[in-house]
């Protein structure tokens, strides 16, 4: 079955310094989708970026890039020159076709940017 | 502002009573997923729906039913409701329900507390 596993219940990192956040997965599937969303203490899910199963290239979106490693299954966010503002959960997830579409989460890392 | 609105964004009720939650989802998209968060289950998948019909489900109670309108929009019916299930529920859409690379827009959650 299908299992994102995030292992890093809370972390913190200094304000301007670079963090990572890691995430493996389960799938048997060959077509899938890896994701990262940001929940901040108000509650709302953000997405933060995408990386496909057939992607070369590790996907990046301004300040946050996947490191995408199919072989080892896994799929660490790195957040570049943190800011107070990152301070939130942030949830791995992951997408199959043949599920129908549907996300399964990981349990989620609280990050905490320390000024 | 999304684009996915949930209503209400706010819910405290009674155990065996029932509610109704309900979602619009993002302009032209025909699916619709609704989610659980509650603290000791994380995320959890519940139910999909696409283009009015039901696709997948999840770790759905029998107590809980959900339908999508013609007009796409979709309502989650809590009944016989208990203290555990109080949760943070989310609504999210997508344009497709196959397709991996499509992330979901996530609505802001109706907070839930049953006392």
């Amino acid at each position: 079955a299908q299992k994102i596993t995030q292992t890093q219940p809370g972390m913190f990192v200094q304000e301007k310094e670079a963090v990572t956040l890691d995430c493996t997965y389960d799938t048997s599937d060959q077509s899938y989708g890896l994701f990262w969303y940001k929940q901040p203490s108000s509650g709302e899910m953000i997405f933060l970026i995408y990386q496909g199963s057939y992607d070369e290239q590790n996907a990046t979106e301004g300040r946050y890039s996947l490191n995408f490693q199919k072989a080892r299954k896994s799929a660490n966010l790195v957040i570049s020159a943190s800011q107070l503002g990152d301070s939130a959960m942030y949830f791995c997830a992951m997408r199959e076709v043949i599920q129908g579409g549907k996300l399964i989460f990981g349990q989620g890392t609280e990050l905490s940017v320390k000024p | 502002d999304s684009g996915v609105t949930q209503t209400p964004k706010h819910l405290i009720t009674a155990t065996g009573q029932r509610v109704t939650l309900r979602c619009s989802p993002r302009s032209g998209d025909l699916s619709v997923y609704w989610y659980q968060q509650s603290l000791d289950q994380g995320l959890q998948f519940l139910i999909q729906y696409y283009n009015g019909e039901e696709r997948a489900k999840g770790n759905i109670l029998e107590r809980f039913s959900a339908q999508q309108f013609p007009d796409l929009h979709s309502e989650l019916n809590l009944s016989s409701l208990e203290l555990g299930d109080s949760a943070l529920y989310f609504c999210a859409s997508s344009p497709r329900d196959r397709r991996t690379n499509y992330g979901y827009t996530f609505g802001s959650g109706t907070r839930l507390t049953v006392v």
